[in-house]
């Protein structure tokens, strides 16, 4: 069984609908992150948890939110999409003492 | 604050050529340096990484020096193999900072 889970795997939205990706863990890991890819431009920082009383900004949070329900659950919103939130989104997870993180298997997103 | 920046593909090269893909950061203090591996329509995978100067990274056949007097970690290989086509992310966590930066990626193609 994977460590780290995403669902959905992929999604066409139209602009203007809400949207949840969401992301489990079986690692017990106290922190998860999400990214997001695009060509180009690597991947960068959406939102991160330290645990589940702690949110935090990434690099690129407008237009996003999240939800940390659970310590291996967290889920990534967009309120209302659009296109150019098309992209790669990964979760990931991590723990205090080791700065490496695992990441789950992506979920590709498009807004038509 | 922290960047890192690889060399810009795509780069295609034959079976058992000698791989290198330069990476060089900017960060305060002492950051930890990571390659990541993602290979085709899946997450990334950690493939090495190094805590302190001098530090090499292995795995794979895939070595990797952290340079401080250079602030560079060159991933290289000595024979490459058409399954180590995949995109290569470097990538550094801040000292202390438990959060991932990352370069835009390297798309590596080998033919047979």
């Amino acid at each position: 069984d994977a460590d780290v889970t995403q669902t959905p795997r992929n999604r066409i939205t139209k602009t203007g609908k809400r949207i949840m990706l969401e992301c489990s863990q079986t690692k017990g890991h106290d922190r998860m992150y999400w990214y997001r890819q695009d060509p180009g431009l690597g991947l960068r920082l959406i939102y991160y948890s330290f645990d589940v009383k702690d949110i935090n900004k990434g690099e690129i949070s407008d237009g996003y939110s999240v939800s940390r329900q659970a310590q291996a659950k967290f889920s990534l919103s967009l309120e209302s999409a659009i296109p150019n939130q098309t992209a790669l989104y990964f979760c990931a997870t991590g723990t205090s003492g080791l700065n490496e993180q695992f990441f789950g298997p992506g979920t590709r997103l498009t807004v038509l | 604050g922290d960047s890192v920046t690889q060399m810009e593909g795509p780069v295609t090269l034959s079976e058992e050529a000698f791989l290198t893909i330069n990476c060089t950061y900017t960060a305060t203090g002492y950051p930890s340096l990571f390659w990541y591996v993602q290979y085709p329509g899946e997450g990334l995978q950690l493939l090495l990484k190094a805590t302190k100067a001098d530090d090499k990274g292995s795995n794979k056949g895939f070595e990797a020096t952290y340079r401080k007097e250079t602030t560079s970690f060159h991933l290289e290989k000595g024979s490459v193999q058409v399954s180590d086509s995949a995109v290569y992310f470097c990538a550094l966590s801040g000292q202390g900072a438990q959060k991932l930066v990352f370069g835009q990626g390297t798309r590596l193609t080998i033919n047979p």
